[in-house]
């Protein structure tokens, strides 16, 4: 069965980067899709980005700018980097592998990322 | 970006009950395959989201027949007979046909 575990600062300090890490047990990252969400405080949930079985990686445009997906596939994970924080990006991020079509079928346990000095 | 409008924001049920979510899309989610791309989920308090249903009214592994999702282009809905208290919670719509993937704001189902 696949799951899926992030790990990262649970603190970051505006202007400065946010680097979380997804890994995966249980499946390869070499196939399928592998994304990231996050929900801020309330109700509000954001697709971040994704990053294929092949490594190529699509963006939500308002984060593009900011953000970079990678992969690691001799230890089986993928990252999430975001820069220039701010208390906006103040959220819990989810990792999630797609099921079928664009829907997430596996999610992990989240990480809650506050963005505070 | 495709914006997805979900109603009632809160909903009240007692157990054994029916309950229906309405999701609404800003544009038709019939994506040029075919397909609708549009998935609920539910966010149990303390847990992650999970998926319940995709391409409308598939239901996803494991996930009772008490739920069952319809519609087509920008109306969506999602059915839950038979209320039971694990299914209290937060209900998510998204779509997937048109990136940014999108989300609805979110469905309280409370029990009454």
């Amino acid at each position: 069965e696949v799951q899926l575990q992030e790990s990262g600062p649970g603190l970051v300090k505006p202007s400065q980067s946010l680097s979380l890490t997804c890994s995966v047990t249980g499946y390869s990252i070499t196939s399928n899709y592998w994304g990231w969400i996050r929900k801020f405080p309330g109700n509000k949930m954001e697709w971040i980005g994704h990053i294929s079985y092949s490594g190529s990686t699509s963006y939500n445009p308002s984060l593009k700018s900011r953000i970079s997906i990678t992969r690691d596939t001799s230890k089986n994970q993928f990252f999430l980097q975001l820069n220039s924080v701010t208390t906006e990006d103040t959220a819990t991020y989810y990792c999630a592998r797609y099921n079928v079509g664009t829907s997430f079928g596996y999610w992990g346990q989240g990480v809650m990322v506050t963005v505070s000095s | 970006d495709v914006v997805m409008t979900q109603t009632p924001v809160s909903m009240s049920v007692s157990l054994g009950g029916q309950v229906s979510i309405s999701c609404r899309s800003s544009q038709s989610l019939v994506h040029n395959n075919g397909n609708t791309y549009l998935s609920w989920y539910i966010q149990k308090p303390s847990q992650s989201p999970q998926l319940l249903i995709y391409k409308v009214s598939n239901r996803f592994s494991g996930i009772s027949d008490r739920f069952s999702g319809s519609g087509s282009g920008t109306d969506f809905t999602l059915k839950i007979s038979r209320v039971e208290p694990d299914d209290l919670g937060v209900y998510y719509c998204g779509q997937g046909t048109q990136y940014p993937w999108t989300f609805g704001g979110g469905t309280k189902l409370e029990l009454k």
